[in-house]
């Protein structure tokens, strides 16, 4: 596609339940990125996958949170367990080479907006 | 610690003036870049420019230039002729070195007056 695609792009979660979010990166981009954007503030980087290996996890903040990436392209977030800390948007981004280059540029999709009551 | 300080949470600008937008930033390490998007209501992330440390010059883009000023570790947007479509809010990032996650500030929300 032409650009970074999320879906949904709203989700209304009860607290306690099982949320999945999918990522449609740009196509052949090598780098997928998940970040968390709340209210009011920048992004917040929650992990980094290289093709279909997942290079960085540093930034999920807890083990509710699971990404992945099988074949390469497509990616899902998973956070098990919503809480209302979990509200958020969030963003996925690709770039084309892997990282690690100095100007690796990061196209970003709109984001999914996840509501927890 | 904050790693990119956005001092200006709102800023207003008349339509066709120019504008900067404020960005500092701190890092040890010798390597890195620095971006700017732009984030209208829609959502979604635009990348706008990008600076290296070792540039020599200025990065331009259009209406958009970066005052990059290393020694004090200031990378400010300036937009020229302002248009109203660039009311939004912009985000200064760094990437440091071989790092994967990029660092954004909080913000700036830019509205443009007719």
């Amino acid at each position: 596609g032409a650009g970074v695609s999320q879906s949904p792009r709203y989700k209304v979660a009860k607290r306690g339940q099982d949320v999945a979010l999918r990522c449609d990166p740009i196509s052949g981009h090598v780098s997928l990125f998940w970040y968390q954007q709340a209210l009011g503030q920048g992004p917040e980087f929650l992990t980094y996958f290289q093709n279909e290996a997942q290079l960085d996890k540093s930034g999920l903040p807890s083990d509710r949170f699971f990404a992945e990436r099988p074949e390469g392209s497509v990616s899902t977030l998973k956070i098990q367990r919503t809480q209302q800390e979990d509200s958020a948007v969030y963003l996925c981004a690709s770039s084309l080479a892997r990282q690690g280059l100095a100007k690796n540029i990061q196209y970003f999709g709109a984001g999914t907006r996840l509501s927890v009551l | 610690a904050q790693k990119i300080t956005q001092t200006q949470p709102g800023m207003f600008v008349q339509e066709k003036e120019a504008v900067t937008l404020d960005c500092t930033y701190d890092t040890s390490d010798p390597s890195y870049g620095l971006f700017w998007y732009k984030q209208p209501s829609s959502g979604e992330m635009i990348f706008l420019i990008y600076q290296g440390s070792y540039d020599q010059q200025n990065a331009t883009e259009g209406r958009y230039s970066l005052n990059f000023q290393k020694a004090r570790k200031s990378a400010n947007l300036v937009i020229s002729a302002s248009q109203l479509g660039d009311s939004a809010m912009y985000f200064c990032a760094m990437r440091e070195g071989q790092n994967n996650d990029m660092r954004f500030g909080a913000g700036t929300r830019l509205t443009v007056k007719p």
